[in-house]
């Protein structure tokens, strides 16, 4: 079963917009909560990553709002630009004999217009 | 430079074919990890493995077999028995709670 939910699959705004993705997650034992940021054709990279010991983390123009009690955390980008278009996915891990090995959600497929 | 190397990048393959996809890193990174991705459904974990010579299954393991004979190699084959074989396949590799790195994937489709 899905252990992370993420949504909207996805999304439209004009530049300087803020996009906002959400993610929810079952499992109180995740401990590490990333988002990764995807272009076509390529791995996907590690944009920012919070634990859950924070309710906020910023880098750049990239936020991560973290709610425990009600186990979601969402990714706000600031000022979006064209060049921020990708498909954008949250992920869960669990601090366990799993391998530390992450759970993806579904991705956000992001489009920034001019 | 460090990284996570996949190989091929793209590969066609019959059906009723074994084939198999190279990784090798250089990151000195104990854990590696075989994702696939197919749209709208993010990434599924095929296999994982932690040290040498030890593997788990993952969510998607039917169809698929790993090795793990060395730190910076980790195979996969995908085998006449996976029905849907036609994705693009991830490599990634990670050291404990570090980032989890990946290739820049393999894309495999059945003819």
């Amino acid at each position: 079963q899905q252990q992370v939910k993420q949504s909207p699959q996805s999304l439209i705004v004009q530049k300087g917009g803020i996009p906002i993705i959400n993610c929810a997650y079952e499992n109180t034992a995740f401990d590490y909560f990333p988002w990764y940021q995807q272009f076509p054709g390529k791995g996907p990279a590690l944009l920012i990553a919070i634990r859950p010991d924070v309710s906020e983390k910023k880098e750049g123009r990239f936020t991560i709002s973290f709610n425990k009690s009600a186990k979601q955390f969402s990714l706000h980008i600031m000022d979006s630009q064209p060049g921020d278009s990708a498909t954008y996915f949250c992920a869960a891990s669990l601090n366990s004999n799993s391998g530390y090995a992450l759970n993806f959600g579904k991705g956000t497929s992001l489009l920034v217009t001019p | 430079d460090g990284g996570i190397t996949q190989s091929p990048k793209y590969l066609f393959r019959k059906e009723g074919q074994n084939v198999t996809l190279s990784c090798e890193q250089n990151l000195n990174h104990d854990a590696m990890y075989w994702y696939r991705q197919d749209p709208g459904q993010g990434l599924r974990l095929i296999y994982y493995s932690q040290i040498v010579n030890d593997f788990q299954k993952g969510d998607i393991a039917e169809g698929y077999s790993v090795s793990r004979e060395k730190k910076e190699s980790f195979p996969l084959t995908v085998t006449s028995a996976q029905k849907n074989p036609t994705a693009f396949y991830l490599c990634a590799s990670r050291q404990g709670f570090g980032e989890l790195f990946f290739g820049e994937g393999s894309r495999l489709t059945v003819l």
